[in-house]
């Protein structure tokens, strides 16, 4: 079955944190992608990685880095947590293929205080 | 600028009833159409995904279709169940520019369904 797994599913952070929300896929895909969802305004793309160590910016990548030393694994990176960050963020892994399915994990509730 | 737009936003309705969601964008370059499924607090599951040379595809009591040059999806639930509740999101995958591998995905904002008993 496929599996995209976030590790953390709660997290309650201060302002000016570090923060690194992890996600993992067991499925050999080269494409892998990270979205925050708000009410009102859908699903926005932060960053994505076509392949190991590549990235790409999204539609709102300010305030966001991305590692990607390993295939299986897509690190989002906020550098200094601020409170509109508070949000849902979804990582989704997909086939390099055009027609594949994109899936996605259960998400990573963030509350910055 | 791609921009997918689902109607109606919410819909409710009895159990047992046969019901269509509709998505629509405006730019018909595209790979593929995908529907998923988001229940409350949770990640998209994929329902199902058309290519853009599809006219349909079936999953169970799901049926989705696609009319590319018209710019319009529906996805179709036959005999809903109050199980179906959740929210149903379109997402459409465009034409990759320059002939690199990825191509970006933009979303519906969403119909959020209620069946109820």
């Amino acid at each position: 079955d496929v599996k995209v797994t976030q590790s953390s599913r709660y997290l309650v952070k201060r302002t000016g944190e570090k923060v690194f929300l992890e996600c993992v896929q067991d499925m050999d895909h080269e494409n892998m992608f990270w979205y925050r969802q708000d009410p009102g305004l859908g699903l926005r793309l932060i960053y994505f990685s076509y392949d190991v160590k590549m990235k790409e910016k999204g539609d709102i990548p300010e305030g966001y880095s991305v590692s990607r030393e390993k295939k299986e694994r897509f690190s989002l990176i906020l550098e200094s947590a601020s409170t509109n960050q508070t949000s849902m963020y979804l990582c989704a892994s997909r086939a390099r293929s055009s027609g594949n399915t994109i899936y996605f994990g259960e998400g990573s509730w963030l509350t910055v205080v | 600028k791609q921009e997918v737009t689902q109607i109606p936003a919410a819909l409710s309705v009895p159990e047992g009833e046969n019901l269509v969601l509709n998505c629509s964008f405006t730019d018909s370059a595209i790979y593929n159409l995908q529907w998923f499924r988001q229940d409350p607090g949770k990640g998209l599951t994929s329902l199902l995904l058309i290519q853009s040379s599809q006219r349909e595809q079936t999953s169970g009591r799901l049926n989705a279709s696609l009319d590319k040059s018209s710019g319009r999806s529906t996805l179709y639930i036959a005999a809903s169940q109050p199980g179906d509740s959740a929210t149903y999101l379109c997402a459409v995958r465009n034409a990759d520019a320059g002939g690199t591998s990825y191509g970006k995905l933009t979303f519906g904002q969403g119909t959020i369904l209620t069946v109820h008993p």
